[in-house]
């Protein structure tokens, strides 16, 4: 049972627009949402999170958007760069608090920066 | 500032075999997680340590276990491997709350044969 789900394996964009990441959860307990990037041999890089109590949180080129009603959260990335070129994971917590916060990963979305 | 680190990075082992896999924070974060990465999969939370005491555990088998020393270091100990234990272990850490994300490592690399 996939709880968090990024049904794009890959995606190809081409510098400079923008790249649009999606993914789907189905756990309505899940208060936090997080992004990771992941080079190869490398662990993941956090990049953004949102509450869900927003619907948008930015920072620089990233921007997350939360659509709770619809259990949808993407990823904005506006310009794309070469440098983003990595695997990309969606999270999820529950937050339950005490120090229990274990995420819920997606399988990745493999993002492409083509020249 | 050191990140958090891994040792060993990688490792061959046997079917049967137990084997520990450790972690270093970075300094002053008091959380501890361990992820379990296989290949085309995101990771898998195997269990969270927090002030020494596990807070909560992912769906694996007790053949997974582990340990938060008061210098908030951690073990992840497998015991029984199988050949399906094959993944990358990632240790994560953090300071602040759950937004702030988690630092991770550069995980073990870990073979059964």
């Amino acid at each position: 049972d996939q709880q968090v789900k990024q049904n794009s394996p890959s995606l190809s964009v081409q510098e400079g627009r923008i790249s649009i990441l999606n993914c789907d959860y189905t756990n309505s307990m899940f208060d936090y949402f997080l992004w990771y990037k992941k080079y190869p041999a490398e662990g993941p890089t956090f990049l953004i999170s949102i509450s869900s109590i927003k619907d948008k949180n930015e920072d620089g080129r990233f921007t997350v958007f939360l659509n709770k009603s619809a259990k949808h959260l993407s990823l904005h990335i506006v310009p794309s760069q070469p440098g983003d070129s990595a695997v990309y994971f969606c999270a999820a917590s529950d937050g339950r608090g005490g120090g229990a916060d274990g995420l819920t990963f997606g399988k990745g979305t493999h993002l492409i920066i083509q020249p | 500032d050191a990140g958090v680190t891994q040792s060993p990075t990688h490792l061959i082992k046997t079917r049967g075999q137990h084997v520990t896999l450790r972690c270093s924070p970075i300094s002053g974060h008091k959380s501890v997680s361990w992820y379990q990465q296989v290949l085309g999969q995101g990771p898998q939370f195997i269990f969270q340590y927090y002030e020494e005491e596990e807070r909560q555990r992912g769906n694996f088998p007790d053949q997974f276990s582990g340990h938060q020393f008061p210098n908030y270091s951690s073990e992840l100990n497998v015991n029984a491997l199988l050949l399906g234990d094959s993944a990358l272990y990632l240790c994560a850490s953090r300071f602040q709350g759950p937004l702030y994300g988690y630092t991770f490592g550069s995980g073990t690399r870990l073979t059964v044969v």
